[in-house]
């Protein structure tokens, strides 16, 4: 069964200092993987995905993620975080459902606490 | 512009009511889904549906109920058998090709 470890529950870190947001899974199959942000009692913003090709994703808000099939990983990266950045993210990753359709499977999350 | 709705943000109920929770999405997506989130724990998926008039249970469906009448609309019924109903609860959509999922902006619902 496919599950997905985010292995930092809180990442405080200082304006202008770089970033990564670690997220392991565990799949038997081909997978695609996600991260998502969410703002204090809001839903979630896709922030990047990775379906297939080139395994250095770019996504929005200057954030980037690498997909490593053999650490099964697909951590999240910022050259440079700003105040706005503080949130919580999500990494996720799909798996086939009992009906032959896809559900994604959401790790615990991340806050990211970026401080002045 | 399009998006998907939930209403109302905030819900108060007492113990023993059924609530119903709306979603409603005009992106024109097949599957929509219901997802639980508590501190902690990430998001929890209640139900999903990938087509009209049929609709699946996900991880934690006990004591929960849906619907799925029309493309655009999936609303969620939090059941008094749902024995801890107090939570964050966010629908989302998706196409069946794309795979990634687009949220609403949520209902938060206390139940005292």
């Amino acid at each position: 069964a496919q599950s997905v470890t985010q292995l930092d529950s809180q990442v405080p870190v200082f304006e202008e200092a770089p970033v990564e947001l670690r997220c392991n899974y565990s799949s038997s199959v081909s997978v695609y993987l996600f991260w998502y942000v969410q703002y204090p009692n809001q839903g979630l913003q896709l922030l990047l995905k990775y379906l297939s090709g080139s395994t250095l994703v770019k996504g929005i808000n200057g954030f980037e993620a690498e997909f490593n099939k053999s650490q099964t990983s697909f951590h999240l990266r910022k050259p440079s975080v700003h105040i706005s950045d503080t949130a919580e993210y999500f990494c996720a990753v799909s798996a086939p459902a009992m009906d032959s359709s896809y559900k994604l499977i959401f790790g615990s999350g991340t806050r990211l606490l970026v401080r002045p | 512009d399009g998006g998907i709705t939930q209403s109302p943000k905030y819900l108060f109920r007492k113990e023993g009511q059924n609530v119903t929770l709306s979603c409603e999405q005009n992106l024109n997506h097949d599957a929509m889904y219901w997802y639980r989130q508590d501190p902690g724990q990430g998001l929890r998926l209640i139900y999903y549906s990938q087509i009209v008039n049929d609709f699946q249970k996900g991880d934690i469906a006990e004591g929960y109920s849906v619907s799925r009448e029309k493309k655009e609309s999936f609303p969620l019924t939090v059941t008094s058998a749902q024995k801890n109903p107090t939570a964050f609860y966010l629908c989302a959509s998706s196409t069946a090709v794309l795979y990634e999922q687009y949220f609403g902006p949520g209902t938060r619902l206390t139940v005292t």
